[in-house]
């Protein structure tokens, strides 16, 4: 079945830096790759999404990267603020299913 | 609109004991629901998700089962409780078939057994 590794676990950066965290997949067939923000105390939610057919995606201040040769993704936060701090979970959906698996998750800390 | 209800919030079980969490979706229909186990260092682990009524797939053997009496309600199980079934455990939905479907959480159950 599909197994995601997310790197690092936690990352601290200055307000204002930019944070990258990657995830591999081992599935070649998954398609979609969502990545989900979860502030303390709070619900995991669903920040941005990408299929596979894309090799990336922009919101705002966050995109996301896919490189399916390599199986890999990951998330680029630029202009990092305090309220950026939370953890970050990627997930992979196998082909033609309706669940996702998710990575071990980042602990991102943003320093003003 | 949707709305995703756990219950209960917390819970203190000892071991051996028997557990019961349930899961309710307001506002859709014929969702896909989902279990997930959330333990320090292991992220998001996929217990049970359910594509209809009386459909239940298991992602890790252990020691939980998982039912869906009604459209609606999800519920997680267990006859007899162990310490590593200590965790934050959440509900999720979503809607449609195929990929590309978000998911929504529920707000979760923190169990501890003692």
């Amino acid at each position: 079945g599909e197994n995601v590794e997310q790197h690092p676990s936690t990352l601290s950066v200055q307000e204002g830096d930019s944070a990258v965290i990657k995830c591999t997949y081992s599935d070649s067939a998954s398609n979609y790759f969502p990545w989900y923000k979860q502030e303390l105390g709070k619900r995991p939610q669903l920040i941005i999404d990408i299929r596979s057919n894309v090799g990336e995606k922009k919101d705002q201040r966050i995109a996301v990267t896919l490189n399916k040769t390599a199986k890999h993704f990951s998330l680029h936060i630029t202009e990092t603020q305090p309220e950026d701090s939370a953890v970050y979970f990627c997930a992979a959906s196998p082909y033609n299913t309706d669940k996702l698996i998710f990575g071990t998750g980042t602990r991102l800390q943003v320093f003003p | 609109s949707q709305t995703i209800h756990q219950w209960p919030a917390t819970l203190v079980q000892p071991v051996g004991s028997p557990l019961s969490l349930e899961c309710t979706v307001e506002g859709t229909s014929n969702p896909n629901l989902y279990w997930y186990r959330q333990a320090a260092g292991r992220g998001l682990q996929l217990l049970f998700y359910s594509v209809g009524i009386g459909q239940i797939s298991s992602e890790v053997p252990q020691n939980l089962s998982a039912s869906r009496p009604q459209d609606r309600q999800f519920i997680l199980s267990s006859k007899k409780l162990l310490l590593s079934d200590s965790g934050f455990y959440l509900c999720a939905w979503s809607v449609g078939s195929g990929a590309y479907n978000e998911q929504f959480f529920g707000p979760g159950t923190r169990l501890t057994v003692l």
